[in-house]
């Protein structure tokens, strides 16, 4: 059965860098998405993605994250100058159309020192 | 606004009894909704969705009823198992947006032997 998949599935950074999340969504899905989910919290959506462009975001998707789908395969989030509130599991997602069943990656567990 | 919730945090059952998740939602005009199942450490696992043109769906052991006159719905997990041990969290895809999924806070599952 196809599944998202995401690397790394953990990652240690220092507050103020760079870091970039990767995802292969599932090969014959059309939409993907980002969400994220702060430890014991529910999980918040931050960004879709269709036809090579944001077609929703989220007031926590501000000018600190960006997203790119570089290839055919991959689909990845871009977080610049982390913080230390950006420690979180971030979920990437994908689906065949809008408004069906999203599918959901293990998750990279992200934590900023 | 958009929300939706859940009525307990948590929720312990016998091994073998049925399970009852329940979430309300507060957008009377929403119209697909989907329940996740999270184990630890890993991502949302899509369980089961209903839209506004049914009130009743089942999958395997599971069935999800959809009262919209009180804006409820609900999560019924048949012979529950100590495989069912996980956070359940209701989900909506709000009208409009054909993209963004709402998460409820989700309830924790426990199995008693």
């Amino acid at each position: 059965e196809p599944e998202v998949t995401q690397t790394p599935s953990h990652q240690v950074t220092q507050m103020g860098q760079e870091v970039i999340l990767r995802c292969v969504p599932i090969s014959n899905h059309l939409y993907f998405y980002w969400y994220r989910q702060i430890l014991g919290q529910k999980v918040e959506f931050l960004v879709s993605f269709y036809n090579n462009e944001i077609s929703e975001k989220s007031e926590i998707f501000d000018d600190q994250f960006s997203v790119e789908r570089p290839d055919g395969s991959n689909f990845t989030l871009k977080i610049r100058s982390t913080k230390l509130e950006d420690s979180a599991m971030y979920f990437c997602a994908s689906s065949k159309r809008g408004q069906e069943t999203q599918y959901f990656g293990p998750g990279t567990r992200l934590l900023v020192l | 606004g958009e929300s939706v919730g859940l009525h307990l945090p948590t929720l312990s059952v016998q091994e073998g009894d049925n399970s009852i998740i329940n979430c309300a939602y507060s957008n009377s005009a929403s119209d697909y909704f989907i329940w996740y199942k999270q184990e630890s450490g890993k991502g949302p696992q899509f369980i089961i969705d209903i839209r506004s043109n049914m009130d009743k769906r089942q999958g395997q052991r599971v069935t999800v009823l959809l009262n919209k006159t009180v804006k409820h719905l609900s999560l019924q997990i048949a012979a529950t198992q100590p495989g069912d041990s996980a956070v359940y969290f209701c989900a909506e895809n709000p009208p409009s947006r054909d993209d963004k999924i709402i998460f409820g806070k989700g309830t924790r599952l426990h199995i008693l032997p």
